[in-house]
């Protein structure tokens, strides 16, 4: 059973760039969610994908927006990037079952982005 | 609002002895909580997860933790710490009223096991 794999693992970017990270989930799982790591905090919760539609969403602005496709990968797109976005930014999947809040979550290495 | 707090940002354990690393709480409904351990350059790992029924909740190499409602703590334990534990570990709130889906982690606690 393949995990989460992410790409890249690292890249650099100007302010003002956009950036598209990717993310393959484990094999058997149907949901993936998108975190946002700064340097010594914990993760944030960007927003989650179920059936290629976004099923939830945290704090943060419509520049950041996504895709899940039909093998269950995702994409996590950033745009007009800003200093602040610089982090680790971390792709988990899980199944979706019958108590669906109850998942664990099964999180790739994460690629890290930093804005000059 | 959901909220998560992990009041230490380091603790400090020699290696056999027991360790606690402290998680508190804040949800509308019942809580959903899970304990996620991190090594540097790694993504999170799943050490254990609380849903409903009995309050101590035994996970992975040899953690538990202790759900207690009224103090709205789920504080992770080993009663026998070993150098490897040294990392950095995340508790995770999910409310149950929404879904449970919108996942709350805490700042994480640096566990530093010294031989």
């Amino acid at each position: 059973e393949t995990g989460v794999t992410q790409s890249p693992t690292h890249l650099i970017k100007t302010r003002g760039q956009q950036v598209t990270l990717r993310c393959s989930s484990q094999s058997g799982h149907n949901t993936v969610s998108w975190y946002q790591q700064a340097l010594g905090q914990g993760p944030q919760f960007i927003f989650q994908y179920y059936r290629e539609e976004e099923n939830g969403r945290g704090n943060f602005p419509p520049r950041f927006s996504g895709l899940q496709f039909p093998n269950y990968s995702s994409e996590l797109n950033v745009n007009a990037l800003e200093l602040d976005d610089s982090a680790l930014y971390l792709c988990a999947s899980s199944h979706r079952g019958s108590s669906s809040g109850a998942n664990v979550l099964t999180f790739g290495a994460g690629s890290r982005l930093t804005v000059l | 609002a959901q909220s998560v707090a992990q009041p230490e940002d380091q603790v400090n354990v020699a290696e056999g002895n027991p360790l606690t690393v402290k998680c508190t709480y804040s949800v509308s409904g019942n809580p959903y909580l899970f304990w996620y351990v991190q090594y540097p350059n790694r993504g999170l790992q799943f050490l254990l997860k609380y849903i409903t029924g009995d309050n101590l909740v035994k996970g992975s190499y040899g953690f538990e933790a202790e759900f207690n409602k009224s103090q709205t703590s789920f504080h992770l334990k080993k009663p026998s710490a070993l150098v490897s534990d040294s990392a950095l570990y995340f508790c995770d709130v999910r409310d149950q009223n929404t879904g449970g889906f919108k996942t709350i982690f805490g700042a994480g606690t640096r566990l530093f096991v010294k031989a």
